[in-house]
């Protein structure tokens, strides 16, 4: 089993609709959850840390679940501009050792 | 500006011919790491150092070395390249290790292609 795994997609949404990412992991002690985006041959961009409270930035919303070691990624009201892939990323116990996930590619079409 | 820069951004190279990729951040971050990135198998991380001569392995550290002698340099070393050594290289640093709300800021990438 891997250590981070993302819904496989590509997934194509018209703009404005709502679009939910889907993250599990595999170590029950890690410690921090990242959600970054990607743009095409491009370096991975911080979009937002998950906190166990859940948390929100805007149109995106971040859920974590750490009994049932599962991320969430709530995009609402896409826009053309979230076209990227967007990777899960996991740290280990002592936040040292990132893990990412394989990524999940959404393009927002007009 | 706040950034990581890597060097070079392209190359070339052929088997066993020692190499050299620069990383340096001018964020005063303790945190440095090396990753690659291939096709299907998305981002690992080769090497991480949490401060100076403080360095450790990640998930891929094989055939791979590093060294962290300054805070802001962390060069990535490749011996003996091999072809399975090709590969899209990033690198990154962050204030201190990954607690929640530490971002990771990433260099622009190095394509590496070994015949």
């Amino acid at each position: 089993r891997k250590e981070v795994e993302q819904d496989p997609g590509p997934f194509n949404v018209p703009e404005g609709a709502t679009v939910a990412f889907n993250c599990t992991y595999s170590n029950s002690a890690s410690q921090s959850f990242f959600w970054y985006r990607q743009d095409c041959r491009k370096e991975p961009k911080l979009l937002m840390s998950v906190y166990s409270s859940g948390n929100e930035d805007g149109r995106f919303t971040a859920q974590l679940n750490r009994a049932s070691q599962y991320i969430s990624l709530l995009i609402r009201d896409s826009k053309l501009s979230d076209s990227a892939t967007y990777l899960c990323v996991v740290t280990d116990n002592y936040g040292q050792n990132f893990v990412f996930g394989p990524g999940t590619r959404l393009s927002v079409l007009p | 500006e706040a950034q990581v820069t890597q060097n070079p951004r392209y190359l070339i190279t052929v088997t066993g011919k020692k190499l050299t990729v620069t990383c340096s951040q001018n964020m005063n971050h303790e945190y440095m790491s090396w990753y690659r990135q291939d096709p299907g198998l998305g981002l690992r991380q080769i090497y991480y150092s949490m401060n100076v001569e403080v360095t450790d392995k990640g998930d891929v550290p094989e055939g791979y070395k590093v060294s962290r002698k300054e805070k802001r340099n962390f060069p990535l070393i490749l011996e003996s390249p091999s072809p399975n050594q090709t590969s899209l290289y990033f690198c990154a640093s962050s204030l201190t290790a990954g607690a929640p709300g530490n971002e990771q800021f990433f260099g622009p990438g190095t394509r590496l292609t070994v015949l």
